[in-house]
């Protein structure tokens, strides 16, 4: 009854690989979110999408697509994996609100992505 | 533009020791909210709470509390007799009140409770 999950939890990779992060949701959340969390433990947003419709699109590589399938799914494509893509990746999912402002945003388990 | 400082880096106390952690924000929007989460060494983020920028009530559950005060542009936390299970790094965040918004973090304060 995991609320927001993400596979794979580890991933070691070679350089110049193409690599997907998959994150669901079972909490009928309508948007989600992926963050990036470097070897300082700085978190930074990098796309949110409300019912499967792109919001933000931070300034992030092209190598960085994000694909939402339905709304309880966002998955996050890497191409042409590079060392400083080595990171931890959260997905994250909230309720939108009444008035418009989103609640309270609910994290997955976090990958760790190492690129060699 | 958003932003949020934790000026502490890292925190050091012994069990049975109060400890606060410190934030400060600046926002120009006058709706907006602040957000506390913990970062245990197993690496999950863990919601702790939630505040409006219309609600300067402070919050109590159990042993950690929370000073809102929208004078300072401070949101703190304090956790009164620190465990070891409190280890842990806790952010400050904020987000605007508008459709999928994404939280801005401060750079974190890791807690470490000695035995």
């Amino acid at each position: 009854d995991t609320a927001v999950s993400q596979t794979p939890k580890y991933l070691v990779t070679q350089m110049g690989n193409d690599k997907s992060i998959k994150c669901e949701q079972n909490l009928g959340h309508d948007t989600m979110y992926w963050y990036k969390q470097d070897s300082k433990k700085f978190l930074k947003i990098m796309f949110s999408y409300n019912n499967k419709e792109l919001i933000i699109n931070e300034t992030v590589p092209n190598r960085f697509s994000p694909k939402s399938p339905d709304k309880a799914h966002l998955n996050l494509h890497i191409n042409s994996l590079e060392l400083g893509d080595s990171a931890v990746y959260f997905c994250a999912s909230s309720q939108r609100g009444w008035g418009g402002a989103e609640e309270t945003q609910y994290f997955g388990p976090g990958t760790r992505l190492l690129v060699l | 533009a958003q932003k949020v400082t934790q000026a502490q880096t890292e925190i050091s106390v012994v069990e049975k020791e109060d400890v606060t952690l410190d934030c400060v924000y600046e926002t120009r929007d006058t709706t907006y909210y602040l957000f506390w989460y913990k970062q245990p060494p197993s690496g999950e983020l863990v919601f702790l709470i939630r505040r409006n920028s219309f609600d300067e009530q402070n919050e109590i559950s159990g042993r950690y509390s929370w000073n809102f005060q929208k004078s300072t542009s401070s949101f703190n936390f304090t956790i009164t007799a620190s465990q070891v299970v409190d280890s842990a790094v806790y952010f400050c965040a904020l987000s605007e009140a508008q459709a999928g918004t994404a939280l801005i973090f401060g750079k974190g304060t890791t807690l470490s409770v000695s035995s």
